[in-house]
Order: C-alpha cells, then structure tokens, then sequence
C-alpha cells in the first residue's frame, strides 16, 4: 500500500532562510507524488506535482521538489522563506496504475517563518 | 477560470440532525472525491464517484452516504450527526485523464455539530 511520511509536524524558520520540508514515500509501483499548501480556513492548493521525466519539478510561489527514487523522498525547498509562507504543507501520493484512484495525504508539516 | 464549488461554506447542526453537502465540480471533470479534514489532522478519503457510479470508498461511517448525479453534482448526505463528524469536508475533482496528475479541491464545508 502506499503511504507517505512527513518528518516534523512543526518547522520555523527565519525571513529569507531556506526551506526544506520532508517527504518520504512507500509505494509498490512507481508513484505519482504532490504537495499541497493549506493556508488558514482555506481549502486545498496544489504547489507542484511529480508524475515523469524530469526529477526535479518547479512548482507555484518559488517552490521545488526533487523526486529521489534511491532514497524514497520528494522533499519540498524554497531557497529564500517569505512571511507569506506560513501555511500548513502536506504532501501527497497516488497511484499511477488505478483509475480514479485516490490521493493519500501525509499527516502535514505547519511551517512558520520569523520576522 | 472555473473552480470546484462546494455549499454550503459553513454549516452548524445539532447532534443527531441530518446535514446535506453539496459539491459541484469543474465542467467537463467527471470524477468526484470527498475528504474529511478533522481539526489539526491530515485530509481523509471518505468516497469518490466517476460517470455516477461509486468508484472507491474510504473511512465513510455507515451513517454517511453520497451520490453523483447526471450533471455530475455530488452530495454527502450525513445523518445521525456526532460531536467528532465536526470537520472541514473538502469535495475535489478531476477528469478520467487528468486524475493522476492531482485533483482540484473545493474550498470546502466548515461542519460544526453542537
């Protein structure tokens, strides 16, 4: 079955500082595999999703993940942290063999940024 | 451009009441999925639809049903209301072809039982 992990529930980092929030998955068949940002009493929004070909995906706001088939990971960067980052970032995986199937979220990391 | 609507934004029923939510996708997207996101928790797969038809089914409490209808519409009929089905209820959708590479999410139904 698959499954993604998130390490830390909580990351703070300072104004202008890089960003690095962690994803690894477990998957059986080779994944496709998001992240999704969540602001205050608002819904879902997609950042950037890996599907195929180039392992390294840009995505909205400044953001990237790199696709790391060695180590199991998709961790998500932003070189230069904005206040307006503070949201709750979940990452995401589904299969690619199944119609309709579903997406499986990670339990969430909440990233806070100091002025 | 046209997102997925979902109604009402917020809802508060008593325990025991029936609620009734409403999702109504993208045009032309054909596939529907509901998730329940508990305070502080990760979003949870409740059921999806495609072409009408139940196409998979996760943590959905028996008291809980949904269908989709011929314009494609979905609704998530509740009943017998708890304290804990107190949630933000996200609906998302995506075409057949489109669905591996991410749905769109509503910005969903804030349910409060009381």
């Amino acid at each position: 079955a698959q499954s993604v992990t998130q390490l830390g529930s909580h990351v703070s980092v300072s104004e202008g500082a890089l960003v690095l929030l962690r994803c690894n998955y477990s998957s059986s068949v080779p994944p496709y595999l998001f992240w999704y940002v969540q602001y205050p009493n608002q819904g879902l929004q997609l950042l950037l999703k890996y599907t195929t070909g180039a392992t390294l995906v840009k995505g909205i706001n400044g953001f990237e993940a790199e696709f790391k088939k060695s180590e199991t990971s998709f961790h998500l960067t932003k070189p230069s942290a904005h206040m307006s980052d503070a949201a709750e970032y979940f990452c995401a995986v589904r299969l690619t063999y199944s119609s309709a199937s579903k997406i499986i979220f990670g339990s969430g990391t909440r990233l806070s940024i100091r002025p | 451009a046209a997102g997925v609507i979902q109604s009402p934004r917020h809802l508060i029923k008593e325990k025991r009441e029936t609620a009734t939510l409403k999702c109504y996708p993208i045009p032309r997207h054909d596939t529907v999925y509901w998730y329940q996101q508990g305070p502080g928790q990760d979003p949870q797969f409740l059921i999806s639809f495609y072409e009408k038809m139940q196409s998979d089914k996760g943590s959905i409490p028996d008291r809980f049903s949904a269908q989709q209808f011929s314009d494609y519409h979905s609704e998530l009929n509740m009943s017998s209301l708890e304290l804990g089905d107190s949630a933000l209820y996200f609906c998302a959708s995506s075409s057949l072809e489109g669905a591996v590479y991410g749905y769109t999410f509503g910005s969903g139904t804030r349910l409060t039982v009381v």
